[in-house]
């Protein structure tokens, strides 16, 4: 099974720090995805990626940068951390081809909290 | 952009019991649309895609689409308690991007 791994698992910082959070996926698949849970808003797309070097803009971009600097690792950034990106964020990763096309894999999510 | 809407918000029933879970979407262009399952403190998890109109059957897992109204369905058979969890309506609406958009989901409990 498709595995995908977050960390950290668990981030609080305050207002106008700087915050990464890493995503790897193991499994060679090409798209790599990351999204914000909120109660009220369901999983919303902030960046997704086809490739190493390669970034897309999702729904709700603002404040986020993203990077992809392997076939395996995504990265998302928060340079001016807002109390609004207080969230629960998931990262996945899917292949665009072959027989399971599109399902997605997820991790277990980092919690972050923004003072 | 995309909408999907879900229904209902959430929903009670006793173990044995079918449960029916609905989503309608807004593209008549969109790929496939997926359901995924997401227990407290987890990531969703993929359970059963449809692309073409009519039904396709998985275990105890029945979804439908009618892409003419936009809807599509998910039938739980003998529900456990185990089937407690949120489940997300997704459709996959970027070609060859595999890009989805989520609905809010439906909260569902089965109790003994």
């Amino acid at each position: 099974e498709a595995a995908v791994t977050q960390s950290p698992r668990n981030k609080v910082t305050v207002t106008g720090g700087n915050v990464t959070l890493s995503c790897r996926q193991t499994n060679s698949h090409n798209y790599m995805y990351w999204y914000r849970q909120d109660t009220g808003h369901g999983l919303r797309l902030i960046h997704y990626s086809y490739g190493a070097g390669n970034l897309q803009i999702g729904d709700v971009p603002d404040g986020y940068k993203a990077t992809r600097t392997t076939q395996e690792d995504f990265f998302l950034l928060l340079e001016l951390a807002s109390p609004s990106q207080t969230s629960l964020y998931f990262c996945a990763s899917s292949d665009a081809w072959g027989g399971s096309s599109y399902e997605q894999y997820f991790g277990p999510g980092t919690r972050l909290t923004v003072l | 952009q995309e909408k999907v809407q879900q229904s209902p918000e959430s929903l009670i029933v006793p173990e044995g019991a079918m449960v029916s879970l609905n989503c309608s979407f807004s593209d008549s262009a969109s790929q496939s649309i997926w359901w995924y399952q997401q227990h407290p403190g987890k990531g969703p998890k993929a359970l059963i895609s449809i692309f073409s109109n009519g039904n396709k059957k998985e275990g105890r897992l029945t979804v439908y689409l009618n892409r003419a109204s936009l809807h599509v369905s998910l039938h739980i058979k003998d529900s456990q308690p185990s089937d407690s969890a949120v489940y997300l309506c997704a459709v996959n609406t970027g070609a060859n991007t595999g890009k989805l958009t989520f609905g809010h989901g439906t909260i569902l409990r089965v109790h003994p």
